[in-house]
């Protein structure tokens, strides 16, 4: 199957750090979702982003399909941005599940 | 309100009991998903669903069983709970053609 890895694994940033996550992936994939997993538990969707880039605020993702990797860019860090990003892909077309990575885990310090 | 529900959101039981895990969602999606998470792993698919008449078996289905009651409800049970599935559990739905996934607050499972 897939292989999905992510790096780093870890990551520590002082507040107002930029930061670059990175995700890669070893076959073709159709679907690419960033996720933010907050320190109470909670999934919450960052990007939708099978190809291209795109920008929510202070964050923004890179997908490049032929290269098979994704990155997640996060700048000015915030101690509200700490927490587990996951990468989680598509493959095998529309039936095809899921696949996550084990995630980079983020602590911002004040 | 939440487009994506759960019951419980935390949950103790004991080895050899049963218990049901509930998802509801708002959102109008075919599909609907169970996973579980692990300390410091990602998530893994245990069931999914297409549509009401239709279940598949995840990566990691051993030890569960689901049920799709209606669109919006599905609920994940565990017939005789274990303690290596205590876990944080996670519904999600996507609608048809395979974009985006939208997950609950998750359930925190802990069997002693």
């Amino acid at each position: 199957g897939i292989q999905v890895e992510q790096s780093p694994p870890d990551l520590i940033l002082q507040e107002g750090a930029n930061s670059t996550l990175r995700c890669n992936f070893s076959d073709s994939v159709n679907n690419l979702q960033w996720f933010h997993q907050n320190p109470w538990g909670q999934l919450i969707n960052l990007f939708y982003i099978p190809s291209g880039t795109k920008q929510n605020g202070r964050l923004s993702a890179t997908t490049v399909a032929t290269e098979r990797y994704s990155l997640l860019y996060i700048s000015s860090s915030q101690t509200t941005d700490s927490g587990v990003y996951f990468c989680a892909v598509r493959y095998g077309g529309s039936q095809g599940n899921l696949i996550f990575g084990k995630g980079t885990k983020l602590s911002v310090k004040p | 309100d939440a487009d994506v529900t759960q019951t419980p959101r935390n949950r103790i039981t004991k080895t050899g009991k049963r218990i049901m895990l509930e998802c509801s969602q708002t959102k109008g999606h075919d599909r609907m998903y169970w996973y579980r998470q692990d300390p410091g792993l990602g998530l893994r698919l245990i069931y999914y669903s297409f549509d009401v008449k239709d279940i598949n078996k995840g990566e990691i289905s051993d030890g569960y069983s689901v049920s799709r009651q209606a669109q919006a409800k599905f609920s994940l049970s565990l017939e005789s709970a274990i303690p290596n599935q205590t876990a944080l559990y996670f519904c999600a739905t996507e609608g048809q053609g395979a974009g985006e996934q939208y997950f609950g607050p998750g359930t925190r499972l802990t069997v002693t």
